[in-house]
């Protein structure tokens, strides 16, 4: 019974290449979220998609940033034109509710840490 | 906009000693999680309170949920080494979880 995965686990990039996540939910899970961590800090809230459809993307930046989650396929979330504001860890969450019902446990992947140089 | 706010941000104690995170929301809640992440690690999953005023507890780990279901904590009694990590809540408003900043607990050597 596999986890959430996410590949890669560590991905480095020059300034100005693109970034790209990967991240497979658990099985039966429709329902998935990245967020950002920042060293020594709280998880940030990004985006929250559902198969084909993004629910939610108030905390995802508007420039570089997006992100999808395709009808078959893991979700992606890709930052073009990396900067070193970047440099993160990015974790993906699968739930197998939405946030309107109001039992929805989130199972987090290992995440991924992204290095810009 | 809503609003979780976590504290301590940090707190320091000498094994077995007693911890305590506190979460207070700028608006009413319908649920309220919590997740543990170890060091190096990714969150996973504690606990869900959903009742007003509702107390949950796992062996020395005690979840309470306020009255209003706009303020939550966690207590862990005499913490061990194992308990090491940052401690987050997280609550649903709106068909939204908003995240409280966590709680690390680091334990004095």
């Amino acid at each position: 019974n596999a986890g959430v995965m996410q590949n890669p686990r560590h991905l480095v990039r020059r300034r100005g290449q693109e970034a790209r996540l990967r991240c497979s939910p658990m099985k039966g899970h429709s329902h998935v979220y990245w967020y950002r961590q920042l060293p020594e800090e709280g998880l940030k809230f990004m985006v929250y998609l559902q198969k084909e459809n993004i629910i939610d993307e108030s905390g995802m930046p508007k420039e570089r940033f997006s992100a999808e989650f395709p009808k078959e396929g893991p979700s992606i979330l890709r930052i073009q034109q990396v900067v070193r504001g970047d440099s993160a860890a990015y974790f993906c969450a699968s739930s197998n509710t939405g946030t309107s019902v109001s039992y929805n446990e989130q199972f987090f992947g290992p995440g991924t840490r992204l290095t810009v140089l | 906009g809503q609003q979780v706010m976590q504290i301590p941000q940090y707190q320091h104690v000498q094994e077995g000693e007693d911890f305590t995170t506190y979460c207070n929301s700028s608006t009413t809640l319908s649920n309220i999680q919590w997740y543990k992440q170890r060091p190096g690690g990714h969150p996973v999953f504690l606990i869900q309170l959903v009742k007003s005023g509702e107390v949950k507890k796992q062996k020395r780990l005690t979840f309470q949920f306020g009255e209003a279901k706009k303020n939550s904590s966690l207590h862990i009694t005499a913490t061990q080494t194992t308990d090491v990590g940052t401690y987050f809540c997280a609550g649903l408003s709106n068909y939204q979880l908003i995240w409280g900043a966590g709680t690390k607990l680091i334990i004095k050597p």
